[in-house]
């Protein structure tokens, strides 16, 4: 069965990291994108970034840049999303989601989220 | 960068066909796709429909997507009380971007 399986509930201080684990089952882990996408309580989804777990690269939201990491660790299947300079704002819930990539008629490319994880509360109190 | 802008809140009665809009900002809009996700109360997003019309295995026939020019929608056909939700669009141009959201309320 496809499923991202994601850590723990943390609570942590303002300034501090954190860091959320995303293990895959069910699925080639290096065949498929990771993105990472959080939502504030009462609020829309907000997308932080991805990678690619076959080659390691990474691409993350401007607003985020520079306070962003996402990691793998291919031989256990599993994805990290690491957010430094924690604020207030930053308490949400944060979602794995694995993503397919393709091009249609070689011209149009497509990109979307498939599958989600269960996502992993943050508070920054 | 591309802006995805979505009403609000939505309402119907069960039976009824609601559609939800979503409009786009970026010059190049007609060549990028549309995606659809559903959010339950408490549960993580589904996906509902993605490159604009498709359904994935076990989404029901009920939903329905479109695109034309800027704009795209979802329909939902025979509402019923268990589709009370968020769902939001998305699109990715080289960074994925979510529409604000929609809640719908079956009345």
């Amino acid at each position: 069965q496809v499923q991202l399986v994601q850590s723990g509930a943390e609570v942590k201080k303002p300034g501090a990291s954190v860091k959320v684990s995303c293990k895959a089952f069910g699925f080639t882990f290096t065949d498929f994108d990771i993105n990472w996408v959080r939502q504030a309580p009462g609020q829309g989804l907000e997308w932080l970034g991805w990678m690619n777990p076959h080659s390691g690269n990474t691409g993350y939201s401007q607003k985020f840049q520079g306070r962003v990491t996402v990691t793998r660790n291919t031989s256990i299947t599993t994805a990290y999303m690491e957010l430094s300079s924690l604020r207030s704002e930053d308490s949400a819930v944060y979602y794995c989601a694995r993503a397919q990539r393709g091009v249609v008629a070689t011209i149009f490319h497509f990109y979307y989220i498939d599958v989600w994880g269960k996502g992993t509360t943050v508070t920054v109190s | 960068q591309s802006v995805l802008t979505q009403p609000p809140s939505a309402s119907g009665t069960p039976g009824q066909r609601v559609t939800i809009s979503c409009s786009g900002s970026s010059s190049n809009m007609g060549s990028i796709y549309i995606y659809w996700y559903q959010q339950l109360p408490g549960t993580a997003p589904k996906l509902l429909i993605y490159m604009n019309n498709q359904r994935p295995s076990g989404v029901p026939d009920r939903f329905s997507g479109s695109k034309s020019g800027t704009s795209a929608s979802l329909a939902i056909s025979g509402l019923r009380s268990e589709d009370e939700a968020d769902y939001y669009c998305a699109t990715w141009d080289g960074s994925m971007l979510f529409g604000g959201g929609t809640k719908l309320t079956v009345l």
